[in-house]
């Protein structure tokens, strides 16, 4: 089993919807999550991070974290095409607390 | 904006030839990481530090070597580099928050 699992896509949806991408985790003893963006040829870029359960806004994005579920998700509102680009999931401060662990990614397409 | 640099961006070199991939960041962060990551495939880690002398292999095999001997800078050898190992190469360091990534280095093995 994978220490974060997320589905690879692509996920498609129309500019101006809301995306939504989920994430699970494996060490029920993490403690801080987070979500990068990467651009085609570009490096990760983190787009926000979550350390306590409930929701974090910010701007567009939103974070959503339930550790009893161990289950993290990014809410994408108003999609533009810009936003088109994999998503990774990475998890922290478990058993090895030097490490983060990534999700393989899930691409989205954002159309026009 | 993150304060990690890495040199060169692209490398082209012959089999059999040593290399050095340079990453340095300016956060005075403990932790730092290289990752391996191929077009549009997941990031593998293959080394990482939590300090100055502390340095742990990571989830993937790699023939590669790392030291790190300041705090700021975080280099990753190739004694003798290989076809395999033609892929991205992506160093990061974190203060205890997320991880802040490099632009990378583009590695092509001939």
């Amino acid at each position: 089993q994978k220490e974060v699992e997320q589905n690879s896509g692509p996920l498609s949806v129309p500019e101006g919807a809301i995306a939504s991408l989920n994430c699970t985790y494996s060490d029920r003893g993490s403690q801080s999550f987070f979500w990068y963006r990467q651009y085609s040829g570009k490096s990760p870029e983190l787009i926000m991070s979550i350390y306590s359960n409930g929701d974090k806004e910010d701007g567009r994005f939103t974070a959503q974290l339930n550790k009893a579920s161990q289950y993290v998700s990014l809410l994408i509102r108003d999609s533009q095409p810009s936003d088109s680009a994999t998503y990774l999931c990475a998890v922290s401060g478990g058993y090895n607390f030097n490490k983060f662990y990534f999700g393989s990614g899930t691409k989205l397409n954002v159309k026009p | 904006e993150a304060d990690i640099y890495q040199t060169p961006r692209y490398l082209v070199i012959g089999t059999g030839k040593k290399i050095t991939l340079e990453c340095s960041q300016t956060m005075g962060h403990d932790k730092m990481y290289w990752y391996q990551q191929d077009p549009g495939m997941e990031l593998h880690l293959i080394h990482y530090s939590y300090g100055v002398n502390s340095t742990e292999k990571g989830d993937l095999s790699s023939e590669s070597t790392v030291s790190r001997i300041r705090t700021e800078h975080f280099p990753l050898t190739l004694e003798s580099a290989r076809p395999s190992h033609t892929s991205q190469y992506l160093c990061a360091s974190s203060g205890g928050q997320g991880a802040a990534f490099g632009s990378g280095t583009r590695l092509t093995v001939v």
